[in-house]
């Protein structure tokens, strides 16, 4: 079967980093999404990775590694407005996309 | 520039009563999906449209039906609620399907009593 998995929650401080993991396991593989969703809102891009390495966009990086069916997404420098839920969601072989259930990141002061 | 538009908000349905929940994009996107978003999973596709005239059935499709008779509009239907089915609903539209970004709509929570 397909499936993500994302730790359900996370707690950082203010102005420090944090590392959000996402395994997959799907039928086959094209890319790998980040969203962020603020609490009642709609989720939001955060990035795309197909190859493997690091993309950089700001404060936040994504990294992808095919061979381990392994991403994750660095936050520096945290705001408290970062504190959201974090998605990570796997394109499949039918380009679908397969959704973890989120990380929640708590920001504190 | 709104993007995309749903309605409505927020609604209270009875058991075995029909529903539409409304989807509406101005970016002229190909394909828009459905999905619902319950607590402690994570987003479930329930149709989607690769462009319009054509839909496809997603995970969890199940009491649930779509149209695409245009390409603005993605509407969705519940024949006959069942408190199962309640939930928060998203509408995403993206340029085609694939890898390009989807852009979600600002959702609508349903409760069905």
């Amino acid at each position: 079967g397909q499936n993500i998995d994302q730790p359900t929650e996370m707690t950082a401080t203010e102005g420090a980093i944090v590392q959000i993991n996402c395994t997959y396991q799907t039928s086959g593989f094209n890319g790998l999404f980040w969203y962020q969703q603020h609490a009642g809102e709609a989720p939001t891009f955060l990035s795309y990775n197909v190859l493997d390495g690091l993309e950089e966009k700001g404060r936040f990086s994504s990294f992808l590694s095919r061979s381990k069916g392994y991403s994750y997404l660095l936050l520096k420098e945290l705001q408290m407005k970062d504190s959201a839920s974090y998605l990570c969601a796997a394109l499949d072989s039918n380009y679908q996309l397969i959704w973890g259930a989120g990380t929640k990141l708590i920001i504190k002061p | 520039i709104a993007g995309i538009t749903q309605a409505p908000t927020s609604q209270i349905l009875a058991a075995g009563r029909r529903m539409t929940l409304r989807c509406t994009q101005d970016m002229r996107h190909n394909a828009m999906y459905w999905y619902r978003q319950d607590l402690g999973l994570g987003l479930r596709l329930i149709h989607y449209s690769n462009t319009a005239g054509t839909t496809g059935k997603g995970e969890v499709p199940d009491g649930y039906s779509v149209s695409r008779a245009n390409t603005d509009d993605f509407p969705l239907t519940l024949a006959s609620a069942v408190p199962s089915q309640t939930s928060v609903y998203f509408c995403a539209s993206s340029a085609s399907g694939g890898n390009n970004e989807q852009f979600f709509g600002p959702g609508t929570r349903l409760t069905v009593l």
